[in-house]
């Protein structure tokens, strides 16, 4: 079956301008998870959803913002980018009951310039 | 708060074993992933523990002492392709929300 698909797979974006990113989850799963991830500080979690639903959210300002659609696709959307935004952003999705089915995609490569 | 540790870079030699540990302190516990990221790739997963003991897979084998907020990953016979990130995460309580470390750089020499 196929992966976690993420699109695109790189961004060059300029400060202040908005981005929004893609994630396809594996067919059947409804848990959608985005991760930030640099250098120095790793991944770190920003939102989780479940049929469309928002059930968590990181510690990240409000300029990151996220939905799901009925056919468990999820967007993120930062608006007002900065520098710092420059980073891996993955996605992963779980299957219900799945102890430890969590599938990564291939994530998105944001530059901010 | 919540705080996972891990080494941050590991040599080793091909055909040798390694142990790549990771402590953790987080406000709630429902299991602990380690994950292999190649530069450049996506996060793949190793290995899950939710119960205390040792998980055995194939090269690779993990760890958890839930009371010592500990667990370590095992790479034995290593090869070159072993070299990459290695990521310890816990899941937290009742969510499907990951917190991780910011992971082991492993390079596997000839």
């Amino acid at each position: 079956k196929a992966g976690v698909t993420q699109t695109p797979r790189y961004l060059i974006k300029t400060r202040g301008q908005q981005v929004t990113l893609s994630c396809s989850p594996i067919s059947g799963h409804r848990s959608v998870s985005w991760y930030q991830q640099t250098p120095g500080q790793g991944l770190q979690f920003l939102f989780e959803y479940f049929s469309e639903t928002q059930r968590n959210k990181g510690n990240f300002p409000g300029r990151f913002s996220g939905r799901q659609f009925s056919n468990s696709r999820s967007e993120m959307n930062v608006s007002t980018l900065e520098l710092g935004d420059s980073a891996l952003y993955l996605c992963a999705s779980m299957g219900t009951g799945d102890g430890y089915g969590y599938t990564f995609g291939s994530g998105t490569r944001l530059t901010v310039v | 708060g919540q705080n996972i540790d891990q080494p941050t870079e590991m040599t080793a030699t091909e055909g040798a074993i390694v142990q790549i540990n990771c402590t953790y302190q987080t406000s709630g516990f429902n299991g602990l992933f380690w994950y292999q990221q190649h530069a450049g790739e996506a996060p793949t997963f190793l290995s899950y523990n939710v119960l205390d003991g040792l998980e055995e897979k194939g090269r690779f084998s993990s760890f958890l002492s839930r009371s010592k907020g500990y667990s370590y990953l095992l790479l034995k016979e290593l090869q070159m392709k072993d070299s990459a990130s290695y990521l310890c995460a816990v899941r937290e309580g009742n969510t499907d929300k990951l917190i991780f470390g910011t992971g082991t750089r492993l390079q596997v020499f000839p």
